[in-house]
This record gives C-alpha cells, sequence and structure tokens, in this order.
C-alpha cells in the first residue's frame, strides 16, 4: 500500500521567505510526527497530532514553526522567516498504533 | 534525561564480518524499542522492534537484536554483512502514548568494505 509522502521533496529558499511542507499520511492512521534532521543536532522532535487532541508542539524551535492537520490527514508544516539555521531535512511519520511510526522520505530544505 | 545513546557513531566492517550496534536506553522507559535504517537521501526505514513479546527480535535484511534489560541494551546484530548494509542506524525508544514522540539517538553510520 501507499506509504507516508512528503512533498516537496527538496525546496531551496532565501533567507527571510516562508515555506510550506506537506505530509500526506498512511490512510487511516491517526497519528501523525514532524521531526528534524541536521548536521550535528541529530534527529530533533517538532510536533505530533493524535486524532482530535491538542497537538503537542513541545519540539518546536521557535514561534517561527507552526504546523496544522486538517481534516484529521494532510498535514503542513510552516516556517516564516527561514533562517539559514533552517535547514535540515524534515520528515513526517505517521502511526496507527502509536508506537510504531513509518517514515516519508523528507523534504529537504535549504535556505541561502 | 537522555533516553538512547549509541556508542559510535561510526561503524566499519569488512563484507562478511559480524555487524555490531550498540544501543543503551534508560532504564526508566517501557519496552517500546526500535531500530530504524537510513539509506542516502531516503527517509528511514523500520529495520525492527521490540514490545516485550520476545527479548530476541527479528527484522529484515537478516538483521536482530536482543533485548537485556539487565544491561539496559538492545544492540543489532547481522552474522554477516553485505554492501547494501552501508547505511545510518538509529535506535528509538518510544515512552508511552502521553508523550507520543520516539526519542532517537544520535545514529551509527555502518561502512561495509569489499
Amino acid at each position: 500500500g501507499a506509504g507516508v509522502s512528503q512533498s516537496p521533496s527538496n525546496k531551496v529558499t532565501e533567507k527571510g521567505k516562508d515555506v510550506e511542507l506537506r505530509c500526506d499520511p498512511i490512510s487511516g492512521h491517526t497519528a501523525l510526527y514532524w521531526y528534524r534532521q541536521s548536521l550535528g543536532q541529530g534527529l530533533e522532535f517538532l510536533i505530533y497530532f493524535q486524532g482530535n487532541s491538542a497537538p503537542d508542539k513541545s519540539g518546536l524551535p521557535s514561534d517561527r514553526f507552526s504546523a496544522e492537520r486538517t481534516g484529521g490527514s494532510v498535514s503542513t508544516l510552516t516556517i516564516q522567516r527561514t533562517q539559514q539555521e533552517d535547514s535540515a531535512v524534515y520528515l513526517c511519520a505517521s502511526s496507527s498504533s502509536q508506537e510504531t511510526q513509518y517514515f516519508g522520505p523528507g523534504t529537504r530544505l535549504l535556505v541561502l | 534525561a537522555q533516553s538512547v545513546t549509541q556508542l559510535g557513531s561510526h561503524v566499519s566492517v569488512s563484507e562478511g564480518a559480524l555487524v555490531l550496534l550498540r544501543c543503551n536506553y534508560s532504564s526508566s522507559v517501557p519496552p517500546y524499542l526500535f531500530w530504524y535504517v537510513q539509506y542516502p537521501n531516503q527517509g528511514l526505514q523500520l529495520l525492527l522492534k521490540y514490545t516485550s513479546a520476545a527479548t530476541l527480535v527479528k527484522g529484515i535484511n537478516g538483521f536482530e537484536a536482543e533485548f537485556k534489560k539487565s544491561e539496559t541494551s538492545f544492540h543489532l546484530t547481522k552474522p554477516s554483512a553485505h554492501m547494501s548494509d552501508a547505511a545510518e542506524y538509529f535506535c528509538a525508544v518510544y515512552r508511552g502514548s502521553t508523550l507520543g514522540r520516539l526519542y532517537f539517538g544520535r545514529g551509527t553510520q555502518l561502512t561495509v568494505w569489499p
């Protein structure tokens, strides 16, 4: 079956611009996660959506980062006024049983 | 507090040799442990998971891991390395539904020499 998909696969932007990253989870998965992977920082948790509950935003690094999940399915991660330190791979994962997460291919963001 | 520690950021083995990637977890976490593999320019792929059903867990591509509570370890092994095993490997722990997220180790880059 279809796995987690993310778009775009690569994004190059200029410092100060806003970017939107999209995640399509596996159909029927109620939980959705965003992580960031950057050199020297490893895999960092950003945000977690579970069903209709309020999201866990505890990993968002600043108020420039936000995410929403519409209709309990697709999620968009928005980074406003991008900075060079935002350059990273942004990974999305989804889960039906909470403990097992399935990852998408990631979006590689480069801020010039 | 660090939940997962991977010992050795880089491991090199010859093709056909034993692969051993080390992972230790915090003793306070519940026993949901995972190994993921990441090939270049790809996302994370689940190799195997431990959810308390059996201490020796078999995964894909010939990998297995043994949960040892007394040593708080969950080391990943493969009897005979193949060139295609070259990748980065991540150990992760799930600490329960109230927290939701996975806690990852820093990763181990595996190089396989011909």
